[in-house]
């Protein structure tokens, strides 16, 4: 089956410093990724939908200067999460589509848990 | 209204019973829906593909009403190693030839007992 891989799975950093957060899909291509977020007991929020080679589409009230997405090629779109606050701690969660496959289901990366001090 | 829309729960069951969720969808241009489960601390892995035929894998059933506008899963004979949070995700277009962009309702807590 499709494979998607995050890095790094957990990091802690202080406030106020920039975390970058890696999906990669391994064995497929995805023209389109997307970022959740998750907090305790709560159902996956969509942060935004990461176009390759173009401009990410963020779902209302992300900050998109806040969440930096770049999605530089076919098989990685990355995630940064700048100035971080507590606030920000959360589980992070990729998913991928494989292109050309006429279905959507979406291959999640296994998260990466951000606590920001 | 929230555009998909599950029972949170807990359902909880002992083990080799019959149970069966919901899960209720607002945007009838909806496209695909899935099953989806999640364990505690973990990310979402695919259950199964829903159709309007329905579909069977095992001790789970998925079923399609495109017209009310719901899925369901009924999971039969219960075991304990389907204690999960089970979540409803439906795919749609933002806009006319944009991507199908999935929907994930809150999910439905699943506790099988011995």
């Amino acid at each position: 089956g499709a494979v998607v891989s995050q890095h790094p799975s957990r990091v802690i950093c202080k406030s106020g410093t920039s975390v970058k957060i890696e999906c990669r899909s391994l064995d497929f291509q995805a023209t389109t990724m997307f970022w959740y977020r998750q907090f305790p007991k709560q159902s996956l929020m969509l942060m935004a939908t990461s176009n390759e080679g173009s401009k990410a589409t963020y779902e209302q009230g992300v900050e998109k200067d806040k969440f930096l997405i770049n999605h530089a090629s076919l098989t990685l779109s990355t995630l940064t999460v700048t100035s971080a606050h507590p606030e920000d701690s959360s589980f992070y969660i990729c998913s991928a589509n494989p292109r050309d496959t006429g279905r959507d289901t979406q291959y999640f990366g296994p998260g990466t848990r951000l606590t920001v001090l | 209204r929230k555009e998909v829309e599950q029972d949170p729960g807990p359902f909880n069951v002992p083990e080799g019973a019959t149970v069966a969720f919901n899960c209720t969808y607002s945007n009838s241009a909806s496209q695909s829906f899935f099953w989806y489960r999640q364990d505690c601390r973990k990310e979402p892995k695919l259950l199964m593909s829903v159709y309007s035929s329905g579909n069977e894998d095992g001790r789970f059933t998925a079923q399609l009403n495109r017209a009310s506008q719901y899925i369901s899963l009924l999971i039969r004979d219960s075991k304990l190693s389907d204690s999960a949070t089970y979540l409803c995700v439906v795919t749609a277009r933002a806009f006319s030839g944009g991507s199908y962009i999935p929907t994930f309702g809150r999910g439905t807590s699943l506790i099988v007992h011995p």
